[in-house]
């Protein structure tokens, strides 16, 4: 079964620290690759995602990810943090052969940013 | 405004009921998604739909039902066999293979 795999469960940053938040998929072929952002009382909404073509991908907020097909992952980056970006992140896979639109999540990582 | 629904936000149940979350879109889209959150496991798929009068069993099935009656209105069923009902249920919607829409929630607590 697919699976996709947040390593950082909780991270605690100050503000203007940069941030990487791994995730790792295990599922062999072609993925369409997407981050969620989870802010305190907030609905679920898209940070970025990824489809096709350059593998770096920026999103909103300063947000950026990079798809290293090598490596199964979608790292999620900042170079400086705000209090703001305080959230729950997680990153979902869809795999690009089924019929529907099913993606797999990763467990979410919690970000807390010190102000 | 465009957007998805759910009601109630917060919703209590006594042990062996029944209890049903409202999930409603008005965004046009084809799919529809229910999930349940968990601390520490992220979204697991419950049901989804791709189109009226048509559903899927997702992960975590057994426990729940669904109905899609309506493009519109995707209605959640907690039955009394879903053994762990306490959680953060999410319901979305998409155009197929496009991102999904996630709405604001409701969460469910067995007394």
């Amino acid at each position: 079964a697919q699976s996709v795999s947040q390593h950082n469960h909780h991270v605690i940053l100050s503000e203007a620290a940069s941030l990487e938040l791994g995730c790792n998929y295990s599922y062999g072929g072609t993925v369409n690759l997407f981050w969620y952002v989870q802010y305190p009382g907030q609905h679920l909404q898209l940070l970025l995602k990824y489809f096709s073509g350059d593998p770096l991908v920026k999103g909103i907020k300063g947000f950026e990810a990079e798809f290293i097909k090598s490596k199964f992952s979608f790292n999620l980056r900042k170079p400086s943090v705000q209090w703001s970006d305080t959230a729950e992140y997680f990153c979902a896979v869809r795999k690009n052969n089924n019929a529907g639109n099913m993606l797999t999540f990763g467990g979410g990582t919690r970000l807390m940013v010190k102000p | 405004d465009g957007g998805i629904t759910q009601s109630p936000k917060y919703l209590f149940r006594k042990e062996g009921q029944n209890v049903t979350l409202s999930c409603e879109q008005n965004l046009n889209h084809d799919a529809m998604y229910w999930y349940r959150q968990d601390p520490g496991q992220g979204l697991r798929l419950i049901y989804y739909s791709q189109i009226v009068n048509d559903f899927q069993k997702g992960d975590i099935a057994e426990g729940y039902s669904v109905s899609r009656e309506k493009k519109e209105s995707f209605p959640l069923t907690v039955t009394s066999a879903q053994k762990n009902p306490t959680a953060f249920y999410l319901c979305a919607s998409s155009i197929v293979v496009h991102e999904q829409f996630f709405g604001p929630g409701t969460r469910l607590t067995v007394l």
